[in-house]
């Protein structure tokens, strides 16, 4: 299976807002609503911030939504804070009831 | 709150089997439902989806691993373990345990680096 599509990068000022997009396929994006997103700060683990596509877990301020079209999956960052910077990445349920997930993409607040 | 840590040696040499246990505290590994998965990021690079085992003990791997990979559970420990053989180097990563519910992994370890190294 091949990992999902993301930008290696996106940058934004405070306060402004960013897209970083996902790209699948029918097999996995396409095809389920088990889309979520993941935060990551240098030496730490992945934290949930979005699952089936734009629910958030308590606790995730609502500048963070997601959002699906066909196999593109999307999360935006509404309102960009400093301890925004960091790693996401986002994954999907596919159709061999595996997981996969995207590429990665660095967030850059300048 | 739900806690998982991952334990095993860090160090493996290559062609040997890398052996990690998750154990799983302030919840029941038996709740019909949760998966439980094992997921890794080699240093300075992206994640990559591992494997998963449910309370029927059904089991999914990803296909590039799958000759490779085994996870099992061991509910009288509370704990869920991966073994991946036959390693070189390039299975040198981080690895994480995790949750599973809803289509997503909402409870992670922390990570153990494992390195595969003669």
């Amino acid at each position: 299976q091949s990992a999902l599509t993301q930008p290696a990068s996106v940058s934004g000022s405070p306060g402004q807002s960013i897209t970083i997009s996902c790209t699948g396929s029918s097999s996995d994006i396409g095809g389920y609503n088990y889309v979520s997103w993941f935060q990551q700060h240098p030496g730490k683990a992945p934290k949930l911030i979005i699952s089936e596509v734009n629910i958030r877990p308590s606790g995730v301020p609502d500048r963070f939504s997601g959002s699906k079209s066909g196999s593109t999956a999307s999360l935006t960052i509404s309102g960009l804070q400093a301890e925004d910077e960091a790693d996401y990445y986002c994954s999907s349920f596919t159709n061999s009831f595996t997981y996969v997930f995207g590429t990665g993409t660095k967030v850059t607040v300048l | 709150q739900l806690q998982l840590q991952e334990s095993g040696p860090g160090l493996v040499k290559p062609s040997e089997t890398l052996s990690l246990t998750c154990s799983v505290s302030d919840g029941s590994i038996s709740n019909i439902n949760y998966c439980w998965g094992w997921i890794r990021q080699p240093p300075g690079k992206g994640l990559e989806w591992i494997g998963s085992i449910c309370y029927s003990g059904d089991t999914y791997y990803n296909p590039s691993l799958k000759s490779r990979v085994t996870i099992s559970v061991d509910t009288s420990k509370n704990q869920f373990s991966l073994k991946l053989n036959s390693v070189t180097a390039a299975d040198t990563a981080i690895f994480y345990c995790a949750r599973m519910q809803m289509g997503t992994h909402d409870y992670w370890g922390q990570g153990t680096l494992v390195t595969v190294s003669s």
